[in-house]
């Protein structure tokens, strides 16, 4: 089955700093990788999503990469503010299945 | 209202009790997981219902079940607690028909096994 790694489990970065998470996924046939926000003491939300046939995708300061010839993608935060302050995961879904893999998640903190 | 809620939001029991954990929702969606999250290892899939009488194991299946009461109802039991099973649990649901199957979250139910 897939399997994903994310890095790092935290991350600290400065209000108004970039803050990037990587994950790696295992299996080649995945095709669909979502990002999703967990806030203190709510579920997980997605916030931004992109399928193998796209690079990169932007919306607003949140951007991801996908490479899948190293069968890794990134989430990208730029100017963080504050409300950035979440658990974030990533996960993966195999072109055939319909099931998601997550990663271990990282929890970001944006230091006012 | 909350599209899907959870009950109850903590629980504490003791070692060998039964417990069920419940799930309502009211976005319409068939389908509707149960996730286990512990520190450092994510989300880990429970089990998976598509539709009322569909039923499916996910990764980590052994010591629970489930019941798909109705369309808007998925229910976790843990027949025999034990503290491994100390964890945040959620419930989850998304539409067949979007191309991607966003999923919905509850917000969680902390359970502590003693």
């Amino acid at each position: 089955g897939e399997n994903v790694e994310q890095h790092p489990s935290t991350l600290s970065v400065q209000e108004g700093d970039s803050a990037v998470i990587k994950c790696t996924y295992s299996d080649s046939a995945s095709n669909y990788f979502p990002w999703y926000k967990q806030e203190l003491g709510k579920g997980p939300q997605l916030i931004i999503d992109i399928r193998s046939n796209v690079g990169e995708k932007k919306d607003q300061r949140i951007a991801v990469t996908l490479n899948k010839t190293a069968k890794h993608f990134s989430l990208h935060i730029t100017e963080t503010q504050p409300e950035d302050s979440a658990v974030y995961f990533c996960a993966a879904r195999l072109a055939a299945g319909n099931k998601l893999t997550f990663g271990g998640g990282t929890r970001v903190l944006v230091k006012p | 209202d909350a599209d899907v809620t959870q009950t109850p939001r903590n629980r504490i029991t003791k070692t060998g009790k039964r417990i069920m954990l419940e799930c309502s929702q009211t976005k319409g969606h068939d389908r509707m997981y149960w996730y286990r999250q512990d520190p450092g290892l994510g989300l880990r899939l429970i089990y998976y219902s598509f539709d009322v009488k569909d039923i499916n194991k996910g990764e980590i299946s052994d010591g629970y079940s489930v019941s798909r009461q109705a369309q808007a109802k998925f229910s976790l039991s843990l027949e025999s607690a034990i503290p491994n099973q100390t964890a945040l649990y959620f419930c989850a649901t998304s539409d067949a028909g979007d191309r991607v199957e966003k999923l919905f979250f509850g917000s969680g139910t902390q359970l502590s096994v003693l």
